[in-house]
């Protein structure tokens, strides 16, 4: 079946550093949407890319999709406390209402 | 707000029993979803409803069942609980269609002892 890979699995960097997740996906994706989860909280959605190569920005977040709709990623900007959490992707294949999710990375942010 | 809402923050049960866990939504969404979620295997899709009475497997639907009976609500049954069923359950809703942003429930952390 689809699977949806991210790397890293985890990752610890200091407040002010750059951080980086990206998403592999084994079929060719419709759309994809990235959700971040805060700890003891629940997934909450991001944002949504649907074109090839597009790149999407909110504020210190840079979402890029690749040109082959089958990978993606997501660029944290000097990081803050405040993005601490389990970042998801998730693969939709066009023609279905399938949600397949991302492994996740896990980011701390170390003040 | 779209509130999804699933009837139970945590639950204990044994080996063995039938467990129920109920997932509502109020904004009228066709698609609901169960998902499991563990340390290092993400999100894990177990079944998925597009319109009322209707479902379809997800990834990894063995010793699970689902009903839909009515638009607003997705349960998610385990027929006979098994320690490897030990999870965070998480429901979520979308609106229609596979581009529209998911909604999540709180979760339900199940254990199996």
């Amino acid at each position: 079946g689809q699977q949806v890979m991210q790397i890293p699995q985890y990752q610890h960097v200091q407040e002010g550093e750059d951080f980086t997740t990206y998403c592999n996906s084994s079929t060719t994706l419709s759309n994809i949407q990235w959700y971040k989860q805060r700890p003891g909280g629940h997934p909450v959605f991001l944002i949504q890319l649907v074109k090839s190569g597009e790149v999407k920005k909110q504020k210190r977040l840079t979402f890029q999709f690749g040109e082959a709709k089958k990978n993606s990623s997501l660029h944290i900007t000097a990081t803050q406390t405040t993005d601490v959490g389990t970042y998801f992707c998730a693969g939709i294949t066009s023609g279905t209402y399938k949600y397949i999710f991302g492994t996740g990375t896990r980011l701390k942010v170390l003040a | 707000d779209v509130k999804v809402t699933q009837s139970s923050r945590y639950l204990v049960k044994r080996t063995g029993e039938k467990v129920f866990l109920e997932c509502v939504q109020d904004m009228d969404h066709e698609n609901m979803f169960w998902y499991r979620q563990d340390p290092g295997l993400g999100l894990r899709l177990i079944y998925f409803s597009y319109d009322v009475k209707m479902k379809e497997k997800g990834d990894i639907p063995e010793g699970y069942s689902v009903s839909r009976e009515k638009k607003e609500r997705f349960s998610l049954i385990l027929e006979s609980a098994s320690t490897n069923q030990t999870s965070m359950y998480l429901c979520a809703s979308s609106l229609w269609g596979g581009n529209t942003e998911a909604f999540f429930g709180q979760g339900t952390r199940l254990t199996v002892v």
